[in-house]
């Protein structure tokens, strides 16, 4: 059975500061992996799609790698700004059915 | 920009009515998923649809029925709504042709059932 881990589980930073959020998965068969942005209170964002013969794409400050050998994925964020604040959930997806982490809750500081 | 919807987003009502939350979209993607969010945690897939008249119970057991008799319509209904209800209902759907798995979500609905 899939289990998708997100560490750390919440992250404050000083604005302008690089960061990475880190996602694993129990099962390397997957079709492909997803890293979405959720507001408070709202749906998710989509940010980033890796296919999963890709090794990484990129979009703007985002850097999003695949590893599926050891179940690894990074999203890298660039110089982060306040607006960046939010949930950052990765999701899994492999069969059928998509497996989501609990995410990483980000507060960039001004 | 997603053109995924869903109605209403905020609901307050009480144990025992039916609802029913709307989910539409248009962009004529053949997949539609309905999940379950409680506050700070996981998304959990309670319905799945291949297409028109195709549904599947996801993996969190779910009081929740659905139907799919128009491609871009996937509502969801409560027949006797309890406390434990209370969530965040969060509309998905896909592409299975262009970008295989791609999921675009909707603005959710936040029910509250007292």
């Amino acid at each position: 059975k899939q289990e998708v881990t997100q560490i750390p589980a919440a992250l404050s930073v000083p604005e302008g500061e690089n960061l990475v959020l880190n996602c694993s998965f129990t099962d390397s068969a997957i079709y492909n992996l997803q890293w979405f942005r959720q507001d408070p209170g709202k749906g998710l964002t989509s940010l980033l799609l890796i296919q999963s013969s890709q090794r990484e794409q990129t979009s703007g400050r985002l850097n999003a790698s695949l590893d599926k050998s050891s179940g690894r994925s990074t999203l890298y964020i660039a110089a982060s700004q306040p607006g960046d604040s939010a949930t950052y959930l990765c999701a899994v997806m492999g069969g059928f059915k998509t497996i989501f982490g609990a995410g990483t809750r980000l507060f960039v500081k001004a | 920009e997603a053109d995924i919807y869903q109605t209403p987003r905020y609901l307050v009502i009480g144990t025992g009515k039916k609802i029913t939350l709307e989910c539409s979209q248009t962009m004529g993607h053949d997949k539609m998923y309905w999940y379950q969010q409680d506050p700070g945690m996981e998304l959990h897939l309670i319905h799945y649809s291949y297409g028109v008249n195709s549904t599947e119970k996801g993996d969190l057991s779910s009081e929740s029925t659905v139907s799919r008799i128009r491609t871009e319509h996937f509502p969801l209904t409560l027949e006797s709504a309890r406390p434990s209800h209370t969530s965040q209902y969060l509309c998905a759907s896909s592409d299975s042709g262009t970008s295989p798995n791609e999921q675009y979500f909707g603005p959710g609905t936040r029910l509250t059932v007292t």
